[in-house]
């Protein structure tokens, strides 16, 4: 079975400085998805990035970065100049579609704090 | 456009009492989904819909029932509910993007609380 692990509960930085989240997670499949998503104090979830496994190019969006380990099973997200508004909880998540079915697999959250 | 919504947001029960999140998608989606989530705990699944007219269990089925009474509509019964089941509910609907991933795009959540 898929799982994912994030080992850093919480994590704070200060405003403008960068920061890097970890989650590693364990499949023996060879093509899938990983997902960096956001909770702000507001409960909606919101999908920051996304890696395709097959890709060795890591993904990028604006200030958020991956960097993808596939033989190690890792997927780190680095926010560079962190900002107030990053503040919230940020889930890894995994998906095989080419498997079952587009399920997603989450880990228990690593709760970012960005202090002024 | 208002993507995935749900209602009510939040709801208290006591312990027996019964009652369905509504849960609607206005984005043409095939699949839906059903999380919860718990403190310490990333979101679980309860329950999907591949499409209309078909449900199939996820990792957390016990206590609870769905219907996929069409396209756009996806709800979360609680038949007798029990103090186990205090959680943040989770809607999700879900399409292959452009580029070729399948994105879940999530409601705003119920925070449901039971007595």
């Amino acid at each position: 079975a898929q799982t994912v692990t994030q080992s850093q509960p919480e994590m704070s930085v200060q405003e403008a400085e960068t920061v890097t989240l970890s989650c590693t997670y364990d499949t023996s499949e060879n093509n899938y998805y990983l997902f960096w998503y956001k909770q702000p104090p507001s409960r909606q979830m919101i999908l920051v990035i996304r890696q395709e496994a097959y890709k060795q190019q890591n993904a990028t969006e604006n200030r958020f970065s991956v960097n993808f380990q596939k033989a190690a099973k890792s997927f780190s997200l680095k926010i560079s100049d962190s900002q107030l508004g990053d503040t919230a909880m940020y889930f890894c998540a995994f998906m095989n579609p080419f498997y079952n079915t587009d399920k997603l697999i989450f880990g228990t959250g690593t709760r970012l704090q960005v202090f002024p | 456009n208002a993507g995935v919504t749900q209602t009510p947001k939040f709801q208290v029960l006591k312990t027996g009492q019964s009652m369905t999140l509504q849960c609607a998608q206005d984005m043409n989606h095939n699949s839906m989904y059903w999380y919860r989530q718990d403190p310490g705990m990333g979101l679980r699944l309860i329950y999907y819909s591949a499409s209309e007219g078909t449900t199939d269990k996820g990792e957390v089925p016990n206590g609870y029932n769905v219907s996929r009474l069409n396209k756009r509509e996806f709800s979360l019964r609680l038949e007798s509910a029990a103090p186990s089941q205090t959680s943040v509910y989770f809607c999700a609907s879900s399409e292959v993007g452009s580029s070729g991933v399948n994105e879940q795009f999530f409601g705003p959540g119920t925070r449901l609380t039971v007595l």
